[in-house]
């Protein structure tokens, strides 16, 4: 079983529409959660830490449910510019290496 | 300011040959890591740096791969005799001083491809 999985994709979603990813992660010790975007051909960056208590940063609300070991993204009135790949990474052991899902691709259409 | 910096961005070589990849991270950051990423899946870590010391490099995959950082900033990281499994990004990342919650900071990659 991978450490961290994510649906692949691609969400193929209108603009304007919300959306949602989730994320699995199997080690229950992990403290640090984040959501990276990815564009074709270039590097991960930062979208978002997740905090236990959740967060929000403009149309960006992520989540983490400890219990069942997921986080969310849920992103609202989507636009042309969120197409890309949202990579969830988790901090398995609150040290300096992060932990990659495969991503999953969205695609906004007009 | 300048963001992670890497070179080559592509790298085309053939099986059994010897590459060099360079990583500038920010000024100032102590940390320093490469990832790999194949395609369709997230980077991989590889190594990790803080300072000129390699303070873990449990993701290489075996000894054909080397990483050194000989001054505490620009890092090479060395592939011998490469294989055609070695084809990916390369990614390097740098954070100021490795904590936590710091934020890493990715250069654009090299994409490497060895026929």
């Amino acid at each position: 079983r991978k450490e961290v999985e994510q649906d692949p994709g691609p969400f193929n979603v209108p603009e304007g529409a919300t959306v949602a990813f989730n994320c699995t992660y199997s080690n229950s010790a992990s403290q640090s959660f984040f959501w990276y975007r990815q564009d074709c051909r270039k590097e991960p960056k930062l979208l978002m830490s997740v905090y236990s208590s959740g967060n929000e940063d403009g149309r960006f609300t992520a989540q983490l449910n400890r219990a069942s070991q997921y986080i969310s993204l849920l992103i609202r009135d989507s636009k042309l510019s969120d197409s890309a790949t949202y990579l969830c990474v988790v901090n398995p052991d609150s040290s300096y290496k992060l932990i990659f899902g495969s991503g999953t691709r969205l695609l906004v259409r007009p | 300011g300048a963001g992670v910096s890497q070179t080559p961005s592509n790298k085309v070589t053939e099986k059994g040959k010897y590459v060099e990849l360079r990583c500038d991270p920010i000024s100032g950051h102590t940390a320093l890591y490469w990832y790999r990423q194949s395609l369709g899946q997230g980077p991989e870590f590889l190594i990790y740096f803080q300072g000129t010391g390699a303070a873990d490099d449990s993701g290489l995959p075996n000894d054909r791969f080397f990483a050194v950082r000989p001054e505490g900033s620009v890092s090479t990281l060395k592939i011998q005799r490469t294989e055609r499994g070695d084809s990916a990004v390369y990614l390097c990342a740098s954070s100021l001083t490795g904590q936590v919650e710091e934020t890493q900071y990715f250069g654009p990659g090299t994409r490497l491809l060895v026929l």
